[in-house]
């Protein structure tokens, strides 16, 4: 069976950094797309980036490029998501996924979710 | 603001179907394939459907999903309670190089 395995809630300071994890199980990790969405306080979600673990290459959303850094250890079958200098609006769920492309071209679909990670930043 | 555009809720009674679209562009929807995702309040979004059409294992032939042109549809059948959650679409954007969700759409069962 499938599982993606996040690290616990959190709790920052602005201008702080952290490291979110997303341990994966059942599937070879190295092999699919790994992604991560954030999803702000009653808000809809948003699509951060992709990272396919083997070659370490990334795809990152505009929104997110050079605000956010995913990284990936194969030897853990982990995924990594890396908020640094961060702000009050950075608080949100952040879920890591399975990215999958079905009959695409490109993985743009999540076939398996973490709980999510809850990130609260305030002073 | 959304790439692409989703009613923010419907509503429909207990039986009855109800139909939520998400609108796009040649960009994304009209070049791509589409999937949705169902969030039961206070969960993790879950796959429904798959390019344009395709339901993952175990899910229920009531969810039902299809794409024409630059808009998608998510038809979901014999409404029931538990069906009551946020659904959104999602798909590849070839201009931004990188995937996009709509606003999410709300589902009252009343």
């Amino acid at each position: 069976e499938m599982q993606l395995v996040q690290s616990g809630a959190e709790v920052k300071k602005p201008g702080e950094s952290l490291k979110i994890s997303c341990k994966t199980s059942g599937y070879d990790f190295g092999s699919y797309w790994i992604g991560w969405v954030r999803q702000m306080p009653g808000k809809g979600l948003e699509w951060m980036g992709i990272i396919y673990p083997d070659y370490s290459e990334t795809k990152y959303s505009p929104s997110f490029q050079g605000q956010v850094t995913m990284s990936a250890d194969t030897s853990i079958s982990t995924a990594y998501l890396q908020l640094s200098s961060l702000k009050a609006s950075d608080t949100a769920i952040y879920y890591c996924a399975r990215a999958l492309d079905g009959y695409s071209s490109e993985p743009y679909f999540f076939d398996s979710w973490g709980r999510g990670t809850l990130v609260t930043v305030s002073s | 603001q959304s790439v692409l555009t989703q009613p923010p809720s419907v509503s429909a009674a207990p039986g009855q179907k109800v139909s939520i679209s998400c609108s796009g562009t040649t960009s994304n929807i009209g070049n791509n394939f589409v999937c949705w995702y169902q969030q039961l309040p206070g969960a993790a979004p879950k796959l429904l459907i798959q390019d344009n059409n395709k339901r993952p294992s175990g899910v229920p032939y009531r969810f039902s999903g299809s794409k024409s042109g630059t808009s998608a549809t998510l038809v979901i059948s014999a409404l029931q309670t538990g069906d009551e959650a946020d659904y959104y679409c999602a798909t590849w954007d070839a201009s931004l190089s990188a995937g996009v969700f709509g606003g999410g759409t709300q589902l009252t069962v009343l």
